[in-house]
C-alpha cells in the first residue's frame, strides 16, 4: 500500500521556466512533509519540508504548497535551472506524539530534466 | 555538517554469502536507517533504531538484519545474498525530537551487486 505516491515518473522543463512536481498521500496521520533531491550515484539532500499548520514554505527558487483537504502537496521551482536537473522524492511522515520515530514514508519519486 | 557515512560504495557478492553493510554518524543522531532504493519503488525502509540495541522492522526487513551495538555506528546484514537484494542501500540518522518536523540525513549509498 503506497501512502505517499508521485504518479509522474519524469517531468521535463526548459530552462528558465517553471517546474511542478506533484505528491499525493493518503494517511491522514501526517503532519509533516518534506522534499529531497538525489543524483546518481549520491545520497538523497533535504530541500524543503512544510509543516500541516502552514499551506506554502518558500526557500529561494523552491515553495512548496499543501492541500491538506485534498491530501495533496507540490514543489515549484522557478526558475528551473539545469543543475536542478536530479530525482526529487517527496516524504511525509506523522510528527506528533508517540508516532514520532522520525521515520520518513518516501514517493517513488520524479526525474527532473530541465534542458539548456 | 552532518556526516553519515557508508564504508563500502560499490560491492560484488555471489549469491549466498553473508553481507555486513556498515554506517557510521558523527552527530550522536538517536535515530538511524536502512532504506533501499530502487527504479519505480522509491525509497523503502528496511529496518530503523531509535537507540542502541533497538531495531524495528520497516516495511521490507525479509532476509534482513540488523545491529546496533553503539550510538553512531548501525550495521545492515543480508544473511545469505540472494539476486533480489541487488540495488543501492542508503543509511540515514536524525534526532529524536517529539517535535513536529525531522528532517533526515542521508549517507552517499551503497552499490551492492549480487550475482
Amino acid at each position: 500500500d503506497q501512502q505517499v505516491k508521485q504518479n509522474s515518473p519524469s517531468l521535463s522543463v526548459q530552462e528558465g521556466r517553471i517546474s511542478i512536481l506533484n505528491c499525493d498521500y493518503t494517511n491522514s496521520m501526517f503532519d509533516y512533509f518534506l522534499w529531497y533531491k538525489k543524483y546518481p550515484a549520491e545520497g538523497p539532500t533535504f530541500l524543503i519540508s512544510i509543516s500541516s499548520i502552514k499551506d506554502k514554505n518558500e526557500d529561494g527558487r523552491f515553495t512548496v504548497f499543501l492541500n491538506k483537504s485534498a491530501k495533496h502537496l507540490s514543489l515549484h521551482i522557478v526558475p528551473s535551472q539545469p543543475g536542478d536537473s536530479a530525482v526529487y522524492f517527496c516524504a511525509a511522515t506523522p510528527a506528533h506524539g508517540s508516532s514520532n520515530t522520525g521515520k520518513l514514508i518516501f514517493g517513488q519519486g520524479t526525474t527532473l530534466q530541465v534542458k539548456p | 555538517d552532518v556526516k553519515v557515512t557508508q564504508s563500502s560504495r560499490y560491492l560484488v557478492k555471489r549469491t549466498g554469502e553473508k553481507v555486513f553493510l556498515e554506517c557510521v554518524q558523527d552527530m550522536d543522531h538517536e535515530n538511524m536507517f536502512w532504506y533501499r532504493q530502487d527504479p519505480g519503488l522509491g525509497l523503502r525502509l528496511i529496518y530503523f533504531s531509535y537507540d542502541v540495541k533497538m531495531k524495528e522492522k520497516g516495511d521490507i526487513p525479509e532476509g534482513y538484519s540488523v545491529s546496533r551495538e553503539k550510538k553512531e555506528r548501525f550495521s545492515l546484514i543480508l544473511e545469505s545474498a540472494s539476486t533480489n537484494q541487488t540495488s543501492m542501500y542508503l543509511c540515514a540518522s536524525s534526532f529524536w525530537t517529539g517535535a513536529p518536523g525531522n528532517t533526515i540525513y542521508f549517507g552517499e549509498g551503497s552499490w551492492l551487486t549480487v550475482v
